[in-house]
């Protein structure tokens, strides 16, 4: 079965608006969860690192005030997209360290952001 | 730095014909390497791994195997059908640098029938 669930799946919203997405691991305490950007035939790049109960580390180009990362709790990380705008559409994906050293990150669904 | 470069696409292949997609590394210590498969509208899914030198990953017809003398990671398969049709990425963790990731550039393969 799957082992995080991101959500939304797919939002369309105007201009200005601010756009939360959620990524839930299911079936561990997961300390550390990653947010990827990918554009349209484009690779994964990595935007941050987000770590439960401290601050996100984020990639270098990737502006902390607009994307928005908290990771409150030990299964929930989410991913702000404030005041979003065309150029933010994208598809964004979470993935979630695996609890065995070495194994490879489980990935969400992804959130298809389309702004108008 | 580390890193993963794959070969392009998009590739476009007939039904129950021979797959290869290669993929090459360059990593600091010694990475395990996965081959990730995106189907349209949908996020990753991992296809198969290998973790160490000689290792073979396999997964619904696929292999792959970790070469370590030609730092090669190339993705098989020896009949190809339409469902197979997606964007197939290689990837690389190397705990020498951390946890991150690294990925190919993805590669789109589009099986006709």
């Amino acid at each position: 079965g799957a082992v995080v669930s991101q959500h939304p799946s797919w939002v369309i919203c105007k201009s200005g608006t601010s756009v939360k997405i959620e990524c839930r691991s299911l079936d561990f305490q997961a300390t550390t969860m990653f947010w990827y950007r990918q554009f349209p035939k484009q690779s994964l790049m990595l935007m941050a690192t987000s770590n439960e109960g401290s601050k996100a580390t984020y990639e270098q180009g990737v502006e902390k005030d607009k994307f928005l990362i908290n990771h409150a709790s030990l299964t929930l990380s989410t991913l702000t997209v404030t005041s979003a705008h065309p150029e933010d559409s994208s598809f964004y994906i979470c993935s979630v360290q695996d609890r065995v050293v070495g194994q490879p990150q489980h990935f969400g669904d992804g959130t298809r952001l389309s702004i108008l | 730095g580390d890193s993963v470069t794959q070969m392009e696409g998009p590739v476009t292949l007939s039904e129950e014909a021979f797959l290869t997609i290669n993929c090459t590394y360059t990593a600091t210590g010694y990475p395990s390497l996965f081959w990730y498969v995106q189907y349209p509208g949908e996020g990753l899914q991992l296809l198969l791994k290998a973790t160490k030198a000689d290792d073979k990953g396999s997964n619904k017809g696929f292999e792959a195997t970790y070469r370590k003398e030609t730092t090669s990671f190339h993705l098989e398969k020896g009949s190809v059908q339409v469902s197979d049709s997606a964007v197939y990425f290689c990837a690389l963790l190397d705990l020498y640098t951390g946890n991150q990731f690294y990925f190919g550039t993805g590669t789109s393969l589009t099986v006709i029938p």
